[in-house]
């Protein structure tokens, strides 16, 4: 079945430092790749996404890359700062008729130590 | 502008007696999701409504859950005879009408802790 894997599960970097995320997808029809951040007891918060139609998106301190041909898309995030710590969940989905199904990856535990 | 609105945020139950959470989507928002977060897990996805209609219940358990999206009203998802297996945070997300081919953003609440003792 369709399956979005995320690696690290943890992540502890010094604060200034980048953090890079990884997502490998298996469904090669999803076309759609949001980022959320979820930080202790509140919901996921939309942080950026990348549509398969294009490799790279930046927003400000941080980027997304899409590999298409290997199913691979990952977040970076440069000059981390302590307010980045927070579990980042990456999701990959597809626009089939009907439905708006988000297959999520398990998260990734981001330390940004000060 | 009010986000995607759920409520109540805690609840607790005894095994055996039913949960109800609700979700109001954001304004202008006709298309409601729940999704299941185990304790250090990600989210599973549940359930996709829009109003009076569901669309796909795919991830949702056979026996005693259950979703709504009335025409007036939050969408509300239902658990019946809670078993200690279904304590989860449960989000609601919501994203606004389909425009062509493009696949919508999901804005998520903040969640439903349920605690069933």
């Amino acid at each position: 079945g369709e399956n979005v894997e995320q690696h690290p599960s943890t992540l502890s970097v010094q604060e200034g430092d980048s953090a890079v995320i990884k997502c490998t997808y298996s469904d090669s029809a999803s076309n759609y790749f949001p980022w959320y951040k979820q930080e202790l007891g509140k919901g996921p918060q939309l942080i950026i996404d990348i549509r398969s139609n294009v490799g790279e998106k930046k927003d400000q301190r941080i980027a997304v890359t899409l590999n298409k041909t290997a199913k691979h898309f990952s977040l970076h995030i440069t000059e981390t700062q302590p307010e980045d710590s927070a579990v980042y969940f990456c999701a990959a989905s597809k626009s089939t008729s009907g439905t708006y199904k988000y297959i999520f990856g398990t998260g990734t535990r981001l330390k940004v130590l000060a | 502008n009010a986000g995607v609105m759920q409520n109540p945020r805690h609840l607790v139950r005894r095994r055996g007696q039913e949960a109800r959470l609700r979700c109001s989507p954001m304004k202008g928002h006709s298309h409601v999701y729940w999704y299941r977060q185990l304790p250090e897990e990600g989210l599973k996805f549940m359930v996709y409504l829009q109003k009076e209609n569901i669309i796909d219940e795919s991830g949702m358990p056979k026996e005693r859950f259950s979703a709504e999206f009335p025409k007036e009203g939050p969408s509300i998802l239902r658990i019946q005879q809670v078993v200690r297996g279904d304590s989860a945070a449960y989000f609601c997300a919501s994203s606004p009408p389909r425009s062509g081919d493009r696949t919508g953003e999901l804005f998520f609440g903040e969640g439903s802790r349920l605690t069933v003792l």
